[in-house]
Formats: C-alpha cells, structure tokens, sequence
C-alpha cells in the first residue's frame, strides 16, 4: 500500500523559498503510471493544483504560480519535492503531495497535508 | 485557468439523496471525460470517490455516483448518513493541468 508524507518547515519568512518533501513508502517512484503532484489548501478554503511530474519526464506547473515553483523527483530516495520561491503570506496553506494517476488523471492517494505559515 | 463552479453548499435530510453540481467549459469538463470527485472531512486529506466522471474506486460506497452532461458533471449521493457530511471537491483534466471546482459544502440535517 503506497504511503505519501510530507516533511519541511511549519513557518517560513516572507521572500524566503519554501521547501517541501514528500516520502514515498510502499512502493516505487519509479513505477510509471503516475504524476508525482503537489496541491495546497488555504485555510477554509478550495483546493489549488501546483503542478506535477513523473519520474521520467518534464513537470506541469499551474500557470498562476509557474514562475516561482520548482518540482522535482529524486528517484534514489524515492521521494519528490516543491520548492516555492519568493513567498507571501498569500502563500500560507495546507500543502498536500499526492499521486496522479496518468490513465484516469484522478488522484488516487494522498499525504496527511502540511500546514505552512508564512509569517516574519 | 478558472476554478469549476460548484455551489457553496447543499443539504439533505438523513435517507435522501443530494446532488452536487460541477460546471466548467468546453476546454476542460465539457472536453474529456477525466472528472473526478473528492470528499474532505475536517482536518483530513481528500479522498478520491469518483473518477473518470462515473467510475467508483474499490471499496468506495456505491451510494456516491457521477455522471457528466456537455460542460457540467454531478456527484449524487444517495441514502445520505451523518457521515456523509464533509467538503466535495470536483477536478478535471484541462490539458496538460488539472483544475478544482470551489467546493461544496454538504450538511446532512
């Protein structure tokens, strides 16, 4: 049973980079069939794609946030990663990593979310 | 890239069936048929129920259904029980992105 989770700092300074990693357990990042994705939350609200990537391939970025999000894969550790520069306190969320399904582009499992404030 | 409207909240009493809309455009619902539906508890992660606008997962109750008509995609939920009170979220495929509706709001009075 793949297992997602979430791992970086709770609070991070306006203008700094957040920085997120999600682990994943029980099975491969490598496997194929998936986008490695990440989406966020504010609080009491929707939710919010950022992007995603597979394994092998070239990353997907929602265009509103393109120009400040990095995603990446480390196949060796099996995990992937979000980097978002030049934060705000708009940018204070729930992070969520979670898989996509490439066939049905549903996602299909999800970490437990990371709240990050943004605050000086 | 505009959010999926969704409305902010519906009801239904406990045994009734409830409908959520979903409503977007010709370039992401009413183009693939890749809608899918999330339910949230307060506090929780999302949880996938439907997928591909129709299919339910394994071990998802078959009292949650969807279907989609042109631009606009509907989860129903039927036999509504108290647990059945949560958030759901609608998402399509856009081409190359994804987007969510708003989400909804279901009470179960």
């Amino acid at each position: 049973q793949v297992q997602l989770q979430e791992s970086g700092p709770g609070l991070v300074r306006p203008s700094q980079t957040l920085s997120l990693t999600c682990t994943v357990s029980g099975g491969s990042i490598s496997g194929g069939g998936y986008y490695w994705s990440w989406i966020r939350q504010h609080p009491g609200k929707g939710l919010q794609w950022i992007g995603y990537m597979s394994h092998s391939g070239s990353p997907y970025y929602n265009p509103s946030l393109k120009s400040r999000v990095t995603i990446s894969v480390d196949t060796s550790e099996n995990l992937f990663s979000l980097k978002l520069n030049s934060v705000t306190v708009a940018d204070t969320a729930v992070y969520y990593c979670a898989r996509l399904s490439s066939s049905s582009v549903s996602f299909d499992i999800w970490g437990q979310g990371t709240l990050v404030t943004v605050s000086s | 890239q505009s959010a999926l409207t969704q409305p902010a909240s519906v009801s239904g009493s406990p045994g009734q069936s409830s409908t959520i809309s979903c409503s977007g455009t010709s370039s992401d619902v009413g183009s693939y048929d890749l809608v899918s539906w999330y339910q949230q508890h307060p506090g929780k992660a999302p949880k996938l129920i439907i997928y591909e606008a129709t299919k339910r997962p394994s071990g998802v109750s078959n009292r949650f259904s969807g279907s989609k008509s042109g631009n606009t995609a509907s989860l129903t939920i039927s036999g509504l029980q108290a647990e059945d009170e949560a958030d759901y979220f609608c998402c399509s495929y856009a081409g190359s992105s994804v987007v969510f509706g708003g989400g909804t709001k279901l009470t179960v009075l």
